[in-house]
């Protein structure tokens, strides 16, 4: 079975770091780029960061670029977001996902075909 | 950034009648155009990818048309399982945006 397995969120107070890691399984993990996907309580869905899957190429929204931080490890089949100089506006869940296509070299803009069952992170005083 | 926009912002319908949901970009995505369902608590699922095409599994009653600016998802006859939200997302660049999202209600 494909599976997606968030971890590492929390309660971290503005200007703290946490990291989070999404545990892959079902699937060949370092053919396929790989997401992190935030959602702010209530509101809708937002891509703040990509990688591909051999992890050489990386993308950022602009409101996390210089923050936050991708990488993969495939020899573990897990991925991480390190985020540090966090803000309220940080509070979310953090979703990983899929890309669909398998690209290994490349990161190309994708559709999001497998996701996890998220992981909260909240940003506060 | 190309900016997605939904409508209508809420669809209440019953069982058995057909939804039309619409998403229309700020620019033309191409044919880049996707759908998902997400329920209470539970991450988004894919339903409909490059505007037409059904996710693996998906029921035949799910589907997607357009191209350019303006997108549909149709529902040709609700079930209990479809009341949920529903999201477009655009992949023609980077900057990957999604609407704000449409949400299927029982009437």
């Amino acid at each position: 079975e494909v599976q997606l397995l968030e971890s590492g969120g929390g309660l971290v107070q503005p200007g703290g770091s946490l990291r989070l890691s999404c545990a892959a399984s079902g699937f060949t993990f370092n053919n396929y780029a790989m997401n992190w996907v935030r959602q702010a309580p209530g509101k809708g869905l937002d891509c703040v960061s990509a990688i591909s899957g051999s992890g050489d190429s990386t993308y950022y929204a602009d409101s996390v670029r210089g923050r936050f931080t991708i990488s993969r490890d495939n020899s573990k089949n897990t991925l991480y977001l390190q985020m540090n100089s966090l803000r309220a506006e940080d509070t979310a869940v953090y979703y990983c996902a899929k890309a669909k296509g398998a690209n290994w070299g490349s990161l190309s803009p994708d559709v999001f075909d497998i996701w996890g069952q998220g992981t909260m992170v909240t940003v506060s005083s | 950034e190309i900016v997605l926009t939904q409508s209508p912002a809420t669809l209440s319908l019953s069982p058995g009648e057909r939804a039309t949901l619409s998403c229309r970009a700020s620019q033309s995505v191409s044919n880049y155009l996707a759908w998902y369902q997400q329920k209470p608590g539970q991450a988004p699922r894919l339903l409909i990818y490059d505007a037409s095409n059904r996710a693996t599994g998906l029921p035949a009653r799910f589907s997607g048309s357009g191209s350019g600016t303006d997108f549909t998802l149709t529902i040709s006859s609700l079930e209990p399982e479809d009341f949920a939200v529903y999201y477009c997302q655009q992949r023609s660049n980077w900057g990957i945006t999604f609407g704000q999202g449409t949400r299927l209600e029982i009437k």
